[in-house]
């Protein structure tokens, strides 16, 4: 079945450094893929999406490419700040399939951005 | 334009209690979905409903839980029973139309079994 396999963490970066969230899928279909980010006390908001391969979703100084070669969807920022400190999940969705009203999600990468 | 709102934010039931979670869509959702988070897994899908009825309950455990979203008020989750097994978050999100790829979430319920 679908499936979304994410890097654990907790990830923590120094201010301006730059970030790398890698995420890999399973998906028997034709998948759109999506990033959400967590901040503390809130819920999931649509960071970037990316619909089809070689897409690439921005957002917010943040990017993923849609990699079907490697199955891959990481996120990257050039230079992160302490308001990016957040709780990160990839998630994919097949409308083809049955299963298309499903998002499944990874387990979330935390990222802490310090001064 | 207010967001998924879900109450309460969090709930502490002894076991063998029942647990009633709510989620109120945006403004203009009539499609609203439930997910579980177990500590340190993903979200996992439960059930998709409209109004007044259930689309897909395939990720809802057979037994102990129900879910509706009545032509008025919130949808509710509801855990019969509650074991210490159900303790985690419970996410609702709210979409404008069917497949529609923007699901819009809440802040959540965190159900604590005691």
């Amino acid at each position: 079945g679908d499936s979304v396999t994410q890097m654990e963490g907790p990830v923590t970066l120094s201010e301006e450094a730059f970030l790398t969230i890698n995420c890999t899928y399973t998906a028997t279909g034709y998948p759109s893929l999506f990033w959400y980010v967590q901040y503390p006390g809130e819920g999931l908001q649509l960071l970037l999406k990316a619909t089809k391969a070689d897409d690439k979703g921005s957002n917010k100084g943040f990017e993923a490419t849609y990699r079907k070669e490697t199955t891959s969807f990481h996120l990257e920022k050039g230079s992160v700040q302490v308001s990016d400190s957040a709780v990160y999940f990839c998630a994919l969705s097949d409308p083809t399939q049955n299963t298309g009203n499903q998002f499944y999600f990874g387990t979330g990468t935390s990222l802490t951005v310090i001064p | 334009n207010a967001g998924v709102m879900q109450n309460p934010r969090h709930l502490v039931r002894r076991r063998g209690q029942e647990a009633r979670l709510r989620c109120s869509p945006m403004k203009g959702h009539s499609h609203v979905y439930w997910y579980r988070q177990l500590p340190e897994e993903g979200l996992k899908f439960m059930v998709y409903l409209q109004k007044e009825n259930i689309i897909d309950e395939s990720g809802m455990p057979k037994e102990r839980f129900s879910a509706e979203f009545p032509k008025e008020g919130p949808s509710i989750l509801r855990i019969q029973q509650v074991v210490r097994g159900d303790s985690a978050a419970y996410f609702c999100a709210s979409s404008e139309g069917h497949s529609s790829y923007e699901q819009y979430f809440g802040p959540g319920t965190r159900l604590t079994v005691t």
